[in-house]
């Protein structure tokens, strides 16, 4: 069965500084990668997916993420951290062969101090 | 206009009662699925349901009964309703097998 990691599941980080975050998976075969936000109370948003076109992926509010095959690895990174980017972050896996379900990690929080 | 909403957003309940949660999206998906996050916010699906056939049915207890009236609800029913089920309940729905958008999702806590 696939899984998905997320090392560290708090991250602190000061304002203007460099977000990462990041994730790994077990898949023989390369899945489709996602990355999702989810601020306090609310669902989860789409930052951005890998579909096995380009390797390094730009998503919506400045975060980007690359996917490296070798590694098994889809680090989340933003250049420079605003206090809105504090929320909890998950990476999601899904097989290619297994219809649209997602497998996710476990979580990680971002904190961003002034 | 909400793409994906949720009823109610909070729920509080006793021990074997029973319940539901609704949900409803006005985006035109044919496939709707639920997800239960528990305290330590990990996230997993539940079921899904495409055009209102079931297509995923992970293991969870029967006591969970997920209900698709049209393709534009997914209800979903929890009988005998026990402590380790309070949590989180996200819905969420795609067009076929493209992006998900989640519900604000139902706090359900069992006293």
């Amino acid at each position: 069965a696939q899984s998905v990691t997320q090392l560290g599941s708090h991250v602190s980080v000061s304002e203007g500084a460099l977000v990462l975050l990041r994730c790994n998976y077990s898949s023989s075969v390369p899945p489709y990668l996602f990355w999702y936000v989810q601020y306090p109370n609310q669902g989860l948003q789409l930052l951005l997916k890998y579909t096995s076109a380009a390797t390094l992926v730009k998503g919506i509010n400045g975060f980007e993420a690359e996917f490296k095959k070798s590694e098994t690895s889809f680090h989340l990174t933003k250049p420079s951290a605003h206090m809105s980017d504090a929320a909890e972050y998950f990476c999601a896996v899904r097989r290619r062969a297994a219809g649209n379900k997602l497998t996710f990690g476990g979580g990680t929080r971002v904190l961003v101090k002034p | 206009d909400t793409a994906v909403s949720q009823t109610p957003k909070y729920l509080v309940t006793q021990m074997g009662n029973d319940k539901s949660i609704k949900c409803e999206q006005n985006l035109g998906h044919d496939t709707m699925y639920w997800y239960k996050q528990d305290s330590k916010k990990f996230l997993k699906i539940m079921f899904s349901y495409n055009n209102k056939e079931l297509i995923i049915n992970e293991t969870v207890p029967n006591r969970f009964s997920p209900k698709s009236p049209d393709k534009a609800h997914l209800n979903l029913h929890i009988n005998s309703l026990e402590l380790g089920d309070s949590a989180v309940y996200f819905c969420a729905s795609s067009q076929e097998m493209n992006e998900q958008f989640f519900g604000p999702g139902t706090r359900l806590t069992v006293l």
